[in-house]
């Protein structure tokens, strides 16, 4: 079935650096990708909706400048967090929507994220 | 909004009971899907449910839809210590889903 991976799983940085974070789709072509924030017990939050070759389209309340979300490819969407703090730890998630098997989205695994 | 919520928030249960997770939303949809979550984990979906049909089932998993009351039930029965997870429903929402709060699911061996 479709897969969706997610890179890197974890991952530690100082306050003020960059982290990206890489989602691929591994088995088909995802023209649309999502970006999610999840805090400890709620829900997923939609961030941005990538689509390749254009501009995110990022949801309200959403920093763009700091969030930045590129889709270069049809397999590829990245998020980079940048000049982290803090307050930007939390659990990222990526998702992409494989038009050819009808309106599922699949899922990446995630990515904590903590900043120090 | 259109977000679904699902009750109860938390669900905590013996091996072999059955458990039963409902989900309401606000507005008129053409599908609604269950996914599963384990702690610190992508999503899994579960199971998509048109706005036609009125029950659906795979394997221990049965979801109902009720298009007039606009909720849906999620059971899982004969449930196992590995059915411990995060429960959403998701909605339609444009191009994309809008999940519910979830049901954190608790199966004590």
């Amino acid at each position: 079935g479709a897969v969706v991976s997610q890179h890197p799983s974890r991952v530690i940085c100082k306050s003020g650096t960059s982290v990206k974070i890489e989602c691929r789709s591994l088995d088909f072509q995802a023209t649309t990708m999502f970006w999610y924030r999840q805090f400890p017990k709620q829900s997923l939050m939609l961030m941005a909706t990538s689509n390749e070759g254009s501009k995110a389209t990022y949801e309200q309340g959403v920093e763009k400048d700091k969030f930045l979300i590129n889709h270069a490819s049809l397999t590829l969407s990245t998020l980079t967090v940048t000049s982290a703090h803090p307050e930007d730890s939390s659990f990222y998630i990526c998702s992409a929507w494989d038009r050819g098997l009808g309106n599922t989205i699949y899922f990446g695994e995630g990515s904590w994220l903590t900043v120090v | 909004s259109q977000q679904g919520e699902e009750d109860p928030q938390a669900l905590s249960i013996q091996e072999g009971e059955n458990a039963t997770m409902n989900c309401s939303y606000k507005t008129s949809i053409n599908n609604l899907q269950w996914y599963r979550q384990n702690s610190g984990r992508g999503l899994v979906h579960l199971i998509l449910i048109r706005s036609n049909e009125r029950e659906k089932h795979s394997g221990r998993l049965r979801v109902t839809l009720d298009t007039s009351k606009k909720s849906s039930s999620l059971l899982i029965t004969a449930s196992r210590a590995a059915d411990t997870a995060s429960y959403f429903c998701a909605t339609p929402w444009g191009q994309n889903f809008v999940f519910g709060p979830g049901t954190r699911l608790s199966v004590l061996p």
